[in-house]
């Protein structure tokens, strides 16, 4: 069935870091992808998405392409900052669902 | 415009009560879903609505989990005689007419 599989955490980066948090997927078809991300104390927060093959989805300073061969949204930022300490979830729509990864915490000290 | 919103956000309950979840979607969205969240665990499928289809409870662990959703609109998740490792974060989420689901603030259960 499909899934998605990202790196395990936590990841702990300083201020002004660049970051990179690796997500692969296994799928048939070509589902949209995902970014969520969850604050310290709130809910999922749709960070930003991709619906098809080469498409870049960006929001923040976070970026992430859809890379068909070699089937990775992976999640990048140049410069990270405090505030961007939070849960990081990868994820995939499949059939009006949400398949998600188990999510990657990150630390960023100042 | 509102969100999604859940109540109670906390819920202390004893082992072998029944609880009771609320969840209000975004006004016009005709899919909700319920997930749990437990500690340090990923988000696990519980139920999905959309619109007057019968739901998908594909995911719900046992029989002591229910939901029902009234008018389309307002979601109630029920679980009976909870356990121990019913404590987790019960999160809802709504979608409109794109594949994006927007979610609440989740309630947090304890179970004693």
């Amino acid at each position: 069935g499909d899934s998605v599989t990202q790196m395990e955490g936590p990841v702990t980066l300083s201020e002004e870091a660049f970051l990179t948090i690796n997500c692969t997927y296994t799928a048939t078809g070509y589902p949209s992808l995902f970014w969520y991300v969850q604050y310290p104390g709130e809910g999922l927060q749709l960070l930003l998405k991709a619906t098809k093959a080469d498409d870049k989805g960006s929001n923040k300073g976070f970026e992430a392409t859809y890379r068909k061969e070699t089937t990775s949204f992976h999640l990048e930022k140049g410069s990270v900052q405090v505030s961007d300490s939070a849960v990081y979830f990868c994820a995939l729509s499949r059939d009006d669902k949400i398949i998600f990864g188990k999510g990657t915490r990150l630390h960023i000290l100042p | 415009g509102a969100g999604v919103s859940q109540s109670p956000s906390n819920k202390v309950t004893e082992k072998g009560k029944d609880v009771e979840l609320r969840c209000d979607p975004i006004s016009g969205h005709t899919a909700l879903y319920w997930y749990r969240q437990s500690l340090g665990q990923g988000l696990e499928f519980l139920i999905y609505f959309q619109g007057n289809s019968a739901p998908d409870k594909s995911g719900l662990p046992s029989d002591r989990f229910s939901a029902e959703r009234t008018g389309g609109s307002v979601s109630t998740l029920t679980i009976q005689r909870t356990q121990q490792e019913d404590s987790a974060v019960y999160l809802c989420a709504s979608r409109g007419g794109t594949d994006t689901q927007y979610f609440g603030p989740g309630t947090r259960l304890t179970v004693l």
